[in-house]
């Protein structure tokens, strides 16, 4: 399985910009690099995406390294309703076949002060 | 948000007892998932469904099934409560293909006692 690498945790202040690094290293030409995020008691919440180009929208921006072997997610002004669990993910095809999934690692643990 | 809810947000349940979670879509979303929530383990895939009447096990199947039998709902049942079930479970919808996201439910926090 794809696997990526992130930070137990980061901290930032509000109103500040906050990058959150991911390393897919052996991510494969086809895999899309998927971002979530879970609040605190809540289910997880799609972010953004992409699989080569940087992407925007109106939560974040998603930048990929030109050899795809890292990614990083950035949130450009922090506020304290951004503290959450940020889980960065390649959205890969599962060997049965049936379904494309999702495969969750740790996330990065991201503190606003305030 | 619309589009998914889990029902019984919460439930307190005996070891041995048989337990239905149920998940709604009204977003005709073809792929439906079941996953786990525990500390230190992170989200794991129970089961998905990829049709009506189209199941498969995911990585800790065991112990669980599931059924679909129209497109809206996607059931999960603990055919015999134990401990090791207690957890936070989640629903999740996609449409096929890596370019789309998953939208996820609310969750159900089920203790087993």
């Amino acid at each position: 399985d794809a696997k990526t690498t992130q930070p137990n945790s980061m901290e930032s202040n509000e109103e500040e910009p906050v990058h959150l690094p991911c390393n897919h290293s052996t991510i494969s030409g086809t895999d899309y690099i998927h971002w979530y995020r879970q609040l605190p008691s809540q289910g997880p919440e799609y972010v953004i995406h992409g699989l080569t180009s940087n992407v925007n929208n109106r939560m974040a921006s998603l930048a990929i390294a030109e050899d795809r072997k890292s990614s990083t997610l950035i949130l450009h002004r922090a506020t304290l309703r951004d503290a959450a669990v940020y889980y960065c993910i390649l959205r890969v095809p599962y060997s049965g076949g049936g379904a494309d999934g999702l495969t969750f690692g740790k996330g990065t643990h991201l503190i606003i002060q305030p | 948000d619309a589009g998914i809810t889990q029902s019984p947000r919460h439930k307190v349940t005996e070891t041995g007892t048989p337990v239905t979670l149920r998940c709604h879509q009204t977003e005709n979303h073809r792929y439906m998932y079941w996953y786990r929530q525990d500390p230190g383990h992170g989200l794991r895939l129970i089961h998905y469904s990829y049709g009506v009447k189209d199941t498969d096990k995911g990585e800790v199947s065991d112990g669980y099934s599931v059924s679909r039998s129209k497109t809206e709902d996607f059931l999960l049942t603990l055919e015999s409560a134990t401990s090791s079930q207690t957890s936070v479970y989640f629903c999740a919808i996609s449409e096929k293909g890596q370019s789309y996201g998953y939208t996820f439910g609310s969750g159900t926090r089920l203790t087993v006692v």
